[in-house]
C-alpha cells in the first residue's frame, strides 16, 4: 500500500545530542513537509521541499536541518541548538499543486531524557 | 499569518449540529480542513478553492466566504466518530512557496 512511513514512533534525546527523524513516502509525491505539534496546539511548519535537492525554511526552522537527496526521503535532524525539542513531529507529502491535499505520516514523538 | 479558529472547543450530544470558523487577516487562495484524533495523523476532509464554494463529506460540509476571508465547517447530526480536533489550513492568495498555515484547532467532543 502507498503511504508515508515515519520512524521511529518514539525517540528520546539526551542533552547536547543531535537526532534524526526518518520520513519515507512511496506515493511518488514531489512535495514534502515537516511539522511540529506541541500539546493542545496546531501544526507549525519547520521545513518543506518541493523538489529533490531543494528545500525552504518554514516558520520555525531554527535548530533543525533537513536534506532531500531522494524523492522518497526527507529526513529531519533535530540539533542540539533546538533547546525545547519535546514535541510530536509530523511529516507530510503532496502531489501536484496546492489544490491537492497533504497526506500525513503517523508521527514521531520526541522527548528529552 | 496563522488563521484564527473559533470556538476553541465544543461539546455536543450525538445528533446535534456545530459550526467551526476559520478566519484570516489576509486574502486567501484556498482553505483545507483536517481532523485529528489524539496521537494520530491528521486526516484530510476537504479543500475549498473558490469564494463561496461549499463542499460536503457525508454530513460534514464547509463553505468559503472570500470577502470575509473566512471558512466555516458544519458538523450536521453529529456522530460519535466526529470527535477529534479540527484544523483549518490556509494558503494565501499572494503566497510564496506553496505552504499551508494551520490554525490552532477546535476540539470537538461528541457524547452519546
Amino acid at each position: 500500500d502507498g503511504g508515508i512511513t515515519q520512524s521511529p514512533k518514539y525517540l528520546f534525546r539526551k542533552e547536547g545530542q543531535n537526532v534524526t527523524l526518518s520520513c519515507e513516502q512511496n506515493l511518488n509525491h514531489d512535495a514534502m513537509y515537516w511539522y511540529r505539534q506541541d500539546p493542545g496546539q496546531g501544526l507549525r511548519l519547520i521545513y518543506y521541499s518541493q523538489i529533490v535537492n531543494d528545500f525552504q525554511k518554514g516558520d520555525i526552522a531554527e535548530g533543525y536541518s533537513v536534506s532531500r537527496e531522494k524523492k522518497e526521503s526527507f529526513p529531519l535532524t533535530v540539533t542540539s541548538a533546538q533547546k525545547n525539542p519535546t514535541a510530536f513531529y509530523l511529516c507530510a507529502s503532496r502531489s501536484g499543486t496546492m489544490n491537492q491535499p497533504q497526506h500525513f505520516g503517523d508521527g514521531t514523538r520526541l522527548s528529552i531524557l | 499569518q496563522q488563521p484564527v479558529q473559533s470556538p476553541q472547543a465544543v461539546i455536543l450530544r450525538e445528533g446535534e449540529d456545530a459550526v467551526i470558523n476559520c478566519s484570516s487577516s489576509k486574502a486567501l487562495y484556498s482553505v483545507h480542513w483536517y481532523r485529528q484524533k489524539h496521537g494520530e495523523a491528521p486526516i484530510f476532509l476537504m479543500i475549498l478553492l473558490k469564494g463561496g464554494e461549499q463542499k460536503g463529506h457525508d454530513k460534514i460540509s464547509a463553505s468559503f466566504n472570500e470577502k470575509k476571508q473566512q471558512s466555516s465547517l458544519y458538523l450536521t447530526a453529529s456522530q460519535l466518530s466526529y470527535s477529534g480536533t479540527y484544523f483549518c489550513g490556509t494558503v494565501l492568495l499572494q503566497a510564496a512557496g506553496n505552504k499551508l498555515t494551520f490554525g490552532g484547532g477546535t476540539r470537538v467532543l461528541v457524547k452519546p
